[in-house]
């Protein structure tokens, strides 16, 4: 299946900073997803991004597709951003058809 | 919309008994997921249905059940509980595959024993 990586695992900031979270994929995909997964557990979706740019308030995100990789990006960080941060991409074809592949996530701890 | 909607949230099993995980989505999708979530680990797909009475493998779908009667529902079974099955469980849905988002439920923790 698809690999998908990301990076950095862990991620520590002071509150109001700046942060940028990466996914590698080994294929082309038809479907990426950021979501971030909030202390309760609960996952949440942030963007759904096969290709170029979004943003919603204080984040954002850029995938290009053709080099395999999407970027999450964090500014001002708030303490209600911790969590984990997922990526997952889809390929949509043949018998894994619809099923997300997701990465091991970044650990994000923001202190006041 | 309720979204999607899992119950139970938490439950804890002996070693050998069953249970079903209830799944209901409101949005009218034709897809429905069910994922495990290991501790540090992302999720992985155990079963998966495209519609009312198609269902198919995932990744891990050993030790594990499902049907579709419906477009709404979308039960997982555990038969035969075993240490190996303690995970948090995510039910999901979409419209369709490929170029649609996937809307995930809140979860169920279960633990056995």
């Amino acid at each position: 299946g698809i690999q998908v990586e990301q990076s950095p695992p862990d991620l520590i900031l002071q509150e109001g900073a700046n942060s940028t979270l990466r996914c590698n994929f080994s294929d082309s995909v038809n479907n990426l997803q950021w979501f971030h997964q909030n202390p309760w557990g609960q996952l949440i979706n942030l963007f759904y991004i096969p290709s170029g740019t979004k943003q919603n308030g204080r984040l954002s995100a850029t995938t290009v597709a053709t080099e395999r990789y999407s970027l999450l990006y964090i500014s001002s960080s708030q303490t209600t951003d911790s969590g984990v941060y997922f990526c997952a991409v889809e390929r949509g074809r043949g018998s894994t058809l619809g099923r997300l592949y997701f990465g091991r996530g970044t650990q994000l701890t923001v202190w006041p | 919309n309720a979204g999607v909607t899992q119950t139970p949230k938490f439950r804890i099993l002996k070693i050998g008994q069953s249970m079903t995980l209830q799944c209901t989505q409101d949005m009218n999708h034709n897809y429905m997921y069910w994922y495990r979530q290991d501790p540090g680990m992302g999720l992985k797909l155990i079963y998966y249905s495209v519609g009312a009475g198609i269902t198919d493998k995932g990744e891990v779908p050993n030790g594990y059940n499902v049907s579709r009667s419906t477009t709404e529902d979308f039960p997982l079974r555990l038969e035969l509980a075993a240490p190996s099955q303690t995970s948090v469980y995510f039910c999901a849905s979409s419209y369709s595959e490929g170029h649609y988002e996937q809307y995930f439920g809140p979860g169920t923790r279960l633990t056995v024993t």
